[in-house]
């Protein structure tokens, strides 16, 4: 079965320190994959897409097909980085199969 | 117009009312979408529809009817809803029924008593 992991419900970090929020996903075929954010009391938006590496405020992915693997990343965390992120890999229909999510808090 | 509009933004209803869920994009895609969300969980997928035809029903039970009118307008029509179906319901679009970019509306804040 098609399965995605991100690994940490919560993540914790200081202003200015590196982020990596984990994905793992299995999926047979090539895979196209979305990070989704939603910050509070905003709506879902796109983070960020493998196939035209779209992306805003800094963030990079990068796709490891041998670790089947997406994790995001930003050198240099922000306080309005706190957000939920969702790691969301295609099923086979071409729907989304949404992660657990990963809450991201940045101390100041 | 690039985004996706959500009416009404709470809803409170009875297990006996009768109401609609109303999502509207003026963005020209083709696909839309039903999602439920509750709280500190991902999205579930509940409905999709492909040029104006249901093309995905993640098995939701019959108390939830999703009609689409238009290529602009998806309606959730709600009947005889349980309290376990409180939650936010989110419409999306996309410019393709495939592995294209969904644009989310607000959503609506569903509380059946």
């Amino acid at each position: 079965a098609q399965r995605v992991t991100q690994p940490e419900k919560l993540l914790s970090v200081f202003k200015g320190a590196p982020v990596e929020l984990k994905c793992n996903y299995s999926y047979s075929g090539s895979p196209e994959l979305f990070w989704y954010v939603q910050y509070s009391r905003q709506r879902l938006q796109l983070l960020l897409r493998h196939i035209s590496r779209e992306s805003i405020k800094g963030f990079t992915a990068d796709l490891n097909k041998g670790e089947t693997s997406f994790h995001l990343k930003k050198p240099f965390a922000q306080e309005e980085d706190s957000a939920m992120y969702y790691c969301a890999p295609p099923r086979s229909n071409y729907q989304l199969i949404w992660g657990a999510g990963t809450k991201l808090i940045i101390k100041p | 117009d690039t985004e996706v509009t959500q009416t009404p933004k709470h809803l409170v209803m009875g297990m006996t009312n009768k109401k609609s869920l109303k999502c509207e994009q003026h963005m020209g895609h083709r696909a839309m979408y039903w999602y439920k969300q509750k709280a500190k969980k991902p999205p579930e997928l509940m409905f999709v529809y492909s040029y104006e035809k249901l093309s995905i029903n993640e098995s939701v039970p019959s108390r939830f009817s999703p009609e689409c009118p238009n290529s602009s307008l998806l309606n959730l029509h709600l009947h005889a809803l349980q309290p376990e179906d409180s939650a936010l319901y989110l419409c999306a679009s996309s410019r393709e029924p495939s592995t294209d970019t969904q644009y989310f509306g607000p959503g609506t804040r569903l509380t059946v008593l």
